[in-house]
Parts: C-alpha cells; sequence; structure tokens
C-alpha cells in the first residue's frame, strides 16, 4: 500500500534549536518524495523535492530507501518557521501524510 | 499573475443548497486536482483531471461533480451540501504529474450551515 506516515502532530522548539520533522514512506516503486510548507491559514506551498538535493529556507531532507524515510531537518530553527508541514509521495497523485504541527517559541 | 487561482475564497451556505468552486491556472499545467483538507488538516485528494479528462475519481460521493472546459480550469460543483462537507477545499494543478510536484490555488473554506 501506498503510505505516508509523520508520527508527530505537534513539535514545539525554542527558537535556535535544531528540528526534525519524521517522515515515513511505503510504495515498492521508486519513490518521488516532497516536503510541503503550510503557513496559518494559506495555500500549501512546496519546500523540498528530494530529486534536486537542494536546502530552502535552511531545511534539509535526506532519502534513506533503507528506513524508508525522508526526514525533514534544520539546525536552528526560527520563529518564522512555525506552520504546518506535509511529507507528501508522488505516484500518480500526490499522497499526503497527517502533518506536523511545528512550533517555534521565542 | 497569480499562478492557480480559485474563487470564492470563502463560502457559507445552508445545507441543501448546491454550489461551485472555480479553479484557473496560467502555469500550462496539463494537470489538475481537487484536495480537500478536514478540521484536522487532513489532506486528501478527491479528482484530477489530465487535459481536460478526468483520470482520478477517488471514493468521494457523487453530489461532488467536477468539470474542466479545458486544461487550464477546473471546477469543483456540489449538490445537496450536508454538514461533513465542511472543509477547505483546495485546487492545484502540475506540468505532467505528481512526480513534479504541484502548485497549489490558495483554498476555498466552505462552511455549511
Amino acid at each position: 500500500a501506498q503510505r505516508v506516515t509523520q508520527p508527530e502532530k505537534l513539535l514545539s522548539v525554542f527558537k535556535g534549536a535544531p528540528v526534525e520533522l519524521k517522515c515515513n514512506y511505503s510504495y515498492s516503486g521508486s519513490p518521488e518524495l516532497f516536503w510541503y510548507v503550510q503557513y496559518s491559514r494559506q495555500r500549501l506551498q512546496l519546500l523540498l523535492r528530494h530529486i534536486s538535493r537542494e536546502s530552502i529556507k535552511g531545511f534539509t531532507a535526506d532519502l534513506n530507501k533503507g528506513e524508508t524515510s525522508f526526514h525533514l531537518k534544520k539546525p536552528f530553527a526560527q520563529e518564522e518557521d512555525s506552520a504546518m508541514y506535509y511529507c507528501a509521495l508522488g505516484t500518480d497523485k500526490l499522497i499526503f501524510g497527517t502533518g506536523t504541527r511545528l512550533q517555534v517559541f521565542p | 499573475d497569480t499562478a492557480v487561482s480559485q474563487t470564492p475564497k470563502y463560502l457559507v451556505t445552508q445545507m441543501g443548497n448546491d454550489k461551485s468552486i472555480k479553479c484557473e491556472q496560467n502555469l500550462g499545467h496539463d494537470t489538475m486536482y481537487w484536495y480537500k483538507q478536514d478540521s484536522k488538516k487532513f489532506l486528501k485528494i478527491m479528482f484530477s483531471y489530465n487535459n481536460k479528462e478526468l483520470i482520478i475519481n477517488e471514493t468521494v460521493p457523487n453530489r461532488f461533480s467536477p468539470k474542466s472546459p479545458d486544461k487550464a480550469h477546473l471546477n469543483l460543483h456540489i449538490n445537496s451540501l450536508e454538514l461533513g462537507d465542511s472543509a477547505v477545499y483546495f485546487c492545484a494543478s502540475s506540468p505532467r504529474g505528481a512526480g513534479y510536484g504541484y502548485t497549489f490555488g490558495s483554498g476555498t473554506r466552505l462552511t455549511v450551515v
């Protein structure tokens, strides 16, 4: 079955702390994986694609096929990072995880 | 020059009414989608159209009917609205399927009272 799991509904950290948002996937083929971010009451925005191996707003994510994971990391969280983060698997459609709300306190 | 635009942004209506949400993209993408985001923020695909042709129709009540007059537009019509239809509906588009990522509209917040 094609599935994306984000085990944490809420992650709270203080400004300057490292952040890791977990994502695991289930897919028999070669996965296309993404991270999307949704700031309060706004549209979803593409944050990262695994194939582009880029860093956006200080966030990075590495695909680990052995662990079927695509965790999102940032070494030093900022207050403006507070948002909802979705991991997504691309097949014939985008399958989203349930999302993790990141709260960064001052 | 918004890439994916949806109207209206907010929609409040009574149970039993029929309403439509419109979506337009100016990116030249071939594929368009409707997603529903419920009160728990879960995102679930409803429909996908490729070049005006329906290619994905998830388990959605047939009160929901998408219509794509051309590849730049995908509208969603909902008949006999129910309380459980209250959600945020997002339109999205992509150049060639999900592997390229989606561009999302700003959403339509539907409230059924």
